[in-house]
C-alpha cells in the first residue's frame, strides 16, 4: 500500500468552528508532513513530525494545530481560521532518512489534499 | 535554503521528448536535485533526484551539468498524462524539507 489518504476531501466551515484534517499512511513511514497550498501557487511547508515527534514547525499561526498520535496517523486542527486561510492542505509521507547503495534518499508520498474554504 | 529558477511554461508534443530545464547557480555540495510533478487536482508526486550523476528510472532522466549550476529533466517520450506542473527542488542529505519554487507548466498537446 503505497497511498497517503486524507480525508474529508472538502471543508467547508466559519471563521467560529473548530474541525479537523486527518491524514493517514500503512507505509511505514516516520516523517509526516502538512503543506498548504493557495491557488495556482506551489506548496509551502507548514509542519514536519518526525518519529511522531514535531521537528519543523514554518512559523505556523496557533489557530494551527498539528498532533500526531501515531506513526500512522496526522491530524491539523483547525480554530477560529480566517478567509485567507483558504486552501488546499496537503499531507505528505517518507520514510525518513535512509541510505541506499551510498546514496540517501527521502522521497515524499504526497495525499490528493483536503480542500478547505472558511467563510 | 538554495534557489532553482525555470521557465513558467512550457509545451510539447505527445509521444516527443521533452527537456524541462532548471537553474540552480546557487547549488552547495550537499544539495540533492529533486524533481516532483504535480498533475490537476492531484498532490505532488516524487519524479527523480540525483546529486552529481546523470539518473534514470521508469519515469523519466536527469541530466546534470558538470558544475552543477543547472539540470534538465528529460521525459523522453511525452504522453498526455505527462501534462503536469514540474518542480525542481534543492534539498540537502538527510533533510526532510521541500522547497517548492513555481515550477513548470508543462502542456502535451495530442
Amino acid at each position: 500500500d503505497t497511498e497517503v489518504t486524507q480525508t474529508p476531501k472538502h471543508l467547508v466551515m466559519g471563521m467560529t468552528n473548530k474541525k479537523s484534517l486527518k491524514c493517514e499512511q500503512h507505509m511505514g513511514h516516520r516523517a509526516m508532513y502538512w503543506y498548504k497550498q493557495k491557488a495556482k501557487k506551489p506548496p509551502e511547508l507548514m509542519f514536519v513530525y518526525s518519529y511522531e515527534k514535531l521537528s519543523i514547525n514554518e512559523s505556523v499561526p496557533s489557530r494551527f494545530s498539528p498532533e500526531c498520535p501515531n506513526s500512522s496517523l496526522l491530524n491539523l486542527h483547525l480554530h477560529a481560521l480566517q478567509p485567507e486561510d483558504s486552501a488546499l492542505y496537503l499531507c505528505a509521507s517518507s520514510q525518513g532518512w535512509i541510505i541506499a547503495g551510498g546514496s540517501s534518499y527521502n522521497e515524499q508520498f504526497f495525499g490528493p489534499g483536503t480542500r478547505l474554504t472558511v467563510l | 535554503d538554495a534557489k532553482t529558477t525555470q521557465p513558467n511554461s512550457m509545451e510539447s508534443n505527445e509521444e516527443e521528448p521533452v527537456h524541462l530545464p532548471c537553474n540552480h547557480s546557487t547549488i552547495s555540495g550537499t544539495d540533492y536535485i529533486h524533481w516532483y510533478r504535480q498533475l490537476p487536482s492531484q498532490g505532488p508526486e516524487y519524479v527523480i533526484h540525483g546529486l552529481t550523476s546523470n539518473v534514470n528510472n521508469r519515469m523519466a532522466s536527469l541530466a546534470i551539468a558538470e558544475d552543477r549550476k543547472s539540470s534538465t529533466l528529460i521525459l523522453h517520450r511525452a504522453t498526455l498524462r505527462d501534462a503536469a506542473v514540474y518542480y525542481c527542488i534543492l534539498r540537502v542529505e538527510y533533510g526532510n524539507k521541500l522547497v517548492f519554487g513555481a515550477g513548470t507548466i508543462l502542456r502535451v498537446k495530442s
